[in-house]
């Protein structure tokens, strides 16, 4: 079982929302990232849990708040953004976070944000 | 600054004919690449993985890396219009992964 899932599938939002995404995965696998994508671009990690600590942060604004509950769950904690802030939300797992890793993604959160 | 670059395309090829994608990068002491296809809408999904000079193949998939002069590329034989879809070429760099721009593939009928 190579899956990775992730709610909701959408959410829009208004700017003085809080709301939250919701990644799982049972992979046994111990590093979980948080990827933003936008149309037409590649996706741009925002952060990355190894072991359950946070081992980085792309300078990614404070709106944005991760957290890492167990080694199967990510969150993102999302308050107060902007509409610039719409794209689709990628979470991703992988053994361990080792350079010869694959990261399996799962199918991704479209926010909207108005 | 590490980087990948990549032809966006679109690249457009015949069905049953070979679509050749092509990545170099910047990091000469990389190791590990990769090639993931994207749907329109969906998320990435791994294609392919190499570490080591040389051909990798997996069906009608052929990965090749060639780290003396920084390139991968990725040979799709037989395409078929359901390998039309953005590819990305990846490189792992200190934990992360550097994305190229994609390719965006069209296989016409």
């Amino acid at each position: 079982d190579t899956e990775v899932t992730q709610t909701p599938k959408h959410l829009v939002m208004g700017m003085t929302n809080k709301k939250s995404l919701k990644c799982e995965q049972h992979m046994g696998h111990r590093a979980m990232y948080w990827y933003k994508q936008k149309a037409k671009k590649p996706p741009e990690l925002m952060f990355v849990y190894s072991y359950e600590k946070l081992s980085i942060n792309e300078s990614v604004p404070s709106r944005f708040s991760p957290e890492c509950p167990n080694s199967s769950l990510l969150n993102l904690h999302l308050h107060a953004l902007q509409p610039e802030d719409s794209a689709l939300y990628l979470c991703a797992s992988s053994e361990t976070g080792g350079f010869t890793d694959t990261q399996y993604f799962g199918p991704g959160t479209r926010l909207t944000v108005l | 600054q590490k980087e990948v670059e990549q032809n966006s395309g679109p690249l457009s090829v015949p069905e049953g004919a070979i679509a050749s994608l092509n990545c170099t990068y910047s990091d000469r002491v990389s190791q590990s690449f990769f090639w993931y296809r994207q749907y329109s809408g969906k998320s990435p999904e791994l294609i392919m993985s190499i570490y080591s000079n040389g051909d990798k193949e997996d069906g009608r998939f052929t990965a090749q890396l060639n780290k003396a002069s920084q390139y991968v590329s990725l040979l799709i034989r037989d395409s078929q219009p359901s390998d039309s879809a953005t590819y990305l070429c990846v490189e792992e760099g200190g934990g992360k992964l550097i994305f190229g721009q994609g390719t965006e593939l069209s296989v016409k009928p």
